[in-house]
């Protein structure tokens, strides 16, 4: 099993362009979440989603949209990127309790 | 939302020291979880705690739910170079929904030769 997968590992971006990063994951677990991590800040939770077709929003989801079309793919959206969404971003997943992570997104808005 | 207080903050260490650091909050949490982040990677899971008291060890790592439970720790034994990473406390808030874990800010372990 790969577990959780994402993708791109880093990226540059504009401010203005927009970008999805992408999640999937192989362990037909219900529950995805996108979180990112700022230096010293621990995980904030953007998006998370409790099965196909739904979403929801959680602690710091502006600037981000996100979409569950199948129980695997979980992807973030940004719109229109601003420098205070530089971070990385991790996606997990989780069946019950604990939650798998994915091995990060490295995003820099310049 | 839910705060969980994570201390210390960082931790500079001579290798074969033990390590203890430790979380707590305000509200009861049903489940503790810690896990490792080294850099350029995402959390792992080290340990997972389901029941106040339970003392749970993984190797050289020991990790234990609060009675209370409002708080956990976590030792480590005879630290090693490889243990060198940020561990987070997580916990899931008693009735908390479907909206994952809360997560500590991390304790930064640094190994001095």
């Amino acid at each position: 099993n790969a577990g959780v997968t994402q993708t791109p590992k880093f990226r540059i971006l504009k401010i203005g362009q927009s970008m999805t990063l992408q999640c999937t994951q192989d362990m037909n677990h219900n529950y995805m979440y996108w979180y990112r991590q700022d230096p010293g800040m621990g995980l904030k939770l953007i998006y998370y989603s409790v099965g196909a077709g739904i979403t929801d929003k959680g602690e710091v989801p502006n600037g981000y949209n996100v979409s569950r079309s199948t129980t695997e793919d979980f992807p973030l959206r940004l719109e229109l990127a601003a420098p205070s969404q530089t971070s990385v971003y991790f996606c997990a997943s989780r069946l019950d309790t604990e939650a798998f992570f994915g091995q990060g997104t490295r995003l820099t808005v310049v | 939302g839910q705060q969980l207080n994570q201390s210390p903050q960082s931790m500079f260490i001579q290798e074969g020291e033990d390590v203890s650091m430790n979380c707590t909050s305000s509200s009861i949490f049903n489940t503790w979880l810690w896990y490792k982040q080294e850099p350029g990677e995402g959390p792992v899971l080290l340990i997972a705690l389901y029941k106040a008291g339970e003392l749970t060890s993984n190797g050289r790592l020991t990790a234990q739910f609060g009675i209370t439970r409002k708080d956990s720790f976590l030792n480590i034994s005879a630290s090693i170079p490889s243990d060198v990473g940020i561990y987070f406390c997580a916990g899931q808030p008693w009735g908390g929904g479907a909206d994952g874990l809360t997560f500590g800010k991390g304790t930064h372990l640094i190994i001095q030769p």
